[in-house]
């Protein structure tokens, strides 16, 4: 997966107990992403990165905090979980290319998560 | 607010079958559009970038075309393959610079051997 590995895959928990997911990239690229993806709506962005501690909210950032201490590691914090946030996670990285910069989209694997 | 939109939800064609995907958005002010694909219980892969400047690029059997100011973007698959069979999603990048991709909810394809 270019260079783009989230953990754990799979995961099970409780209702109210605090989740963090770990996406890891090689590349030293600047630009992050969390998004969610559930059925009819597709993917949604949680929250991004744009360099060592600078993050952002996305579309669907309540109940999610993030967290960017090094390059290459970008962490994905449920503080309390609930059932709606069961859903499977994709990490991104974003890569420029071409002479405009455009950013190049890589997605991870991704991680299913169930919260009971 | 930028909203795509991807019809139909699902399409089913004969093997060898041209088709074309499509992806509207309603803010024609985008910085670039990415195409994906996606296979069941997989992440997504890219398939295909038209940077702004761009109207149309190709990949093999792949071409993707855009147009701005309609707002509208089609993904032409020619000669399709049973192993084209997979879901195909389109985002887009707002000018602001923030690359904050929108996604549509997808295109389901099975192509039929």
């Amino acid at each position: 997966d270019a260079g783009i590995t989230q953990s754990p895959r799979h995961k099970v928990t409780e209702t109210g107990t605090p989740v963090t997911l770990r996406c890891h990239q090689t590349e030293n690229h600047r630009y992050m992403y969390w998004y969610r993806q559930d059925p009819g709506h597709g993917l949604r962005l949680i929250h991004y990165s744009y360099g060592v501690k600078d993050t952002d909210k996305g579309e669907v950032s309540d109940g999610y905090s993030v967290s960017r201490s090094k390059t290459e590691d970008f962490l994905l914090t449920l503080e309390s979980a609930t059932s709606s946030q069961t859903s499977v996670y994709f990490c991104a990285i974003g890569s420029t290319t071409g002479a405009s910069g455009a950013n190049v989209l890589t997605f991870g694997a991704g991680s299913r998560l169930t919260v009971l | 607010k930028q909203e795509v939109t991807q019809i139909p939800a699902a399409l089913s064609v004969p093997e060898g079958e041209n088709l074309v995907l499509n992806c509207s958005f309603t803010d024609s002010a985008i910085y670039n559009l990415q195409w994906f694909r996606q296979d069941p219980g997989k992440g997504l892969t890219s398939l295909l970038l038209i940077q702004s400047s761009q109207r149309e690029q190709t990949s093999g059997r792949l071409n993707a075309s855009l147009d701005k100011s309609s707002g509208r973007s089609t993904l032409y698959i020619a000669a399709s393959q049973p192993g084209d069979s997979a879901t195909y999603l389109c985002a887009v990048s707002p000018t602001s610079g923030t690359y904050k991709y929108i996604f549509g909810t997808g295109t389901r394809l099975k192509v039929l051997a």
